[in-house]
């Protein structure tokens, strides 16, 4: 059974840091790998999506990489605003039962202050 | 273009009473999905839509909880004589690209409280 889990749990950094939010999986019979962002009470907005075939996808501050054999993925962010305050959740889509379903980490709560 | 939609945003009932939730996809969305989230449990899915298909129902806890897609467009999800572990905020998502390479766009969830 697929596991995907997040580390850290929260982080809370002043504003200007470069981050690292990490994500692995334990099956790497993955189809793609997303990154999400969740802010309360306004669902979950879709920030990256890397194919199992790529190794990275990079939009404007953020940047996220993919290395399905170890099973891992990383998502950068250059100089952190509070606007990036939110909670950040990876999910997998597995390729083994022909769905479309998501696999979603526990999720990185992310706190910048200014 | 208009997002997801879901309603009520939030709901509050009684042990043992049958609610409704509603989803409106992005139109022309052909794929549609029901995840919920809850304190003990992260976000897990529940039940995917696509096109005429018959539903994967494989996420769905229990015989209490069904949903249908009318007319490949809005979706409601039933949960029946509703319990308090069933207390959590269920999300609707919709892809425009059926198969394993679509974006999922999500909606804002309801917040759905058994007292």
């Amino acid at each position: 059974k697929q596991e995907v889990t997040q580390i850290p749990a929260a982080l809370s950094v002043p504003e200007g840091e470069n981050l690292v939010l990490n994500c692995s999986f334990t099956d790497s019979a993955i189809y793609n790998l997303q990154w999400f962002r969740q802010d309360p009470g306004k669902g979950l907005t879709s920030l990256l999506l890397i194919q199992s075939s790529q190794r990275e996808q990079t939009s404007g501050r953020l940047n996220a990489s993919l290395d399905k054999s170890s099973g891992r993925s990383t998502l950068y962010i250059a100089a952190s605003q509070p606007g990036d305050s939110a909670t950040y959740l990876c999910a997998v889509m597995e390729s083994i039962y022909n769905t479309d379903k998501l696999i979603f980490g526990t999720g990185t709560r992310l706190q910048v202050f200014p | 273009g208009a997002g997801v939609s879901q309603s009520p945003s939030n709901k509050v009932t009684e042990k043992g009473k049958d609610v409704e939730l509603r989803c409106d996809p992005i139109s022309g969305h052909t794929a549609l999905y029901w995840y919920r989230q809850s304190l003990g449990q992260g976000l897990e899915f529940l039940i995917y839509f696509q096109g005429n298909s018959a539903p994967d129902k494989s996420g769905l806890p229990s015989d209490r909880f069904s949903a249908e897609r009318t007319g490949g467009s809005v979706s409601t999800l039933t949960i029946q004589r509703t319990q308090q572990e069933d207390s959590a905020v269920y999300l609707c998502a919709s892809s425009s690209v059926p198969g394993l390479a679509g974006t999922q766009y999500f909606g804002p969830g309801t917040r759905l409280t058994v007292l």
